[in-house]
């Protein structure tokens, strides 16, 4: 079956412009999870929702990020003003709901940020 | 958040198994052991669970100590394939959704031909 997609794969923009990156999670799964992934180092998390509901921010380094997910499924991650330090992957992940904590979390290839 | 500790790097020979340690000294006793590995050039990968009992499936199993303050992920027979970033995570169990990875540097495996 399908797993989860990202786009685009590859993102070049100049500093100071917004974008927009996108997260095709798997059907029927209701946890979203976007992470931030330096060159280097693990992903580190930024943002959670439950279906539409965003639950959790509190990795969110500015509020120039912000997270959408209007009916549920696919998400959106926005980035305005960039700036050179925001180059990174930036990962999405599904799970179904994690009662327990413990359903694995499905990756996608993320999408390659770079701020010129 | 109880921390993990892992080596930065390891070698191995193909088709020769693979012990990567991880230690986790302060975990709690409702703490899952995670492990996850990450292809170059890809998001990262679920490989396997456990809590007390030691975990087999398909990709790897998982040897958990008897105080569970370490574990070990054990790939039978390396293939060039299994090269990656392997990350040890520990999950609280949790009654709500929202239980986010908290991942660290990992151990980079490298396989020989």
């Amino acid at each position: 079956g399908a797993g989860v997609s990202q786009s685009p794969r590859y993102k070049v923009a100049k500093r100071g412009q917004d974008v927009a990156l996108r997260c095709d999670p798997i059907s029927g799964h209701v946890s979203l999870f976007w992470y931030q992934q330096a060159l280097g180092q693990g992903p580190e998390f930024l943002t959670y929702f439950q279906n539409e509901a965003q639950l959790d921010k509190s990795g969110l380094p500015s509020d120039r990020f912000f997270a959408e997910r209007p009916e549920g499924s696919v998400s959106t991650l926005k980035i305005q003003r960039t700036q050179q330090e925001d180059s990174a992957v930036y990962l999405c992940a599904s799970s179904l709901v994690t009662r327990g904590g413990n359903q694995p979390q499905h990756f996608g290839d993320g999408t390659r940020l770079s701020i010129l | 958040d109880a921390k993990t500790t892992q080596p930065n790097s390891m070698e191995s020979n193909e088709e020769e198994p693979v012990h990567l340690p991880c230690n986790h000294s302060t975990i709690s006793g409702t703490d899952y052991i995670h492990w996850y590995r990450q292809l170059p050039s890809q998001g990262p990968e679920y490989v396997i669970h456990g809590l007390t009992s030691n975990v087999n499936n398909r990709m790897a199993s998982l040897a958990i100590a008897e105080d569970r303050k370490s574990s070990t992920l054990i790939l039978h027979r390396a293939t060039l394939r299994d090269a990656a970033v392997y990350y040890c995570i520990l999950r609280g169990s949790l009654n709500n959704a929202g239980n986010m990875l908290t991942f660290g540097g990992g151990t980079r495996l490298m396989v020989k031909p």
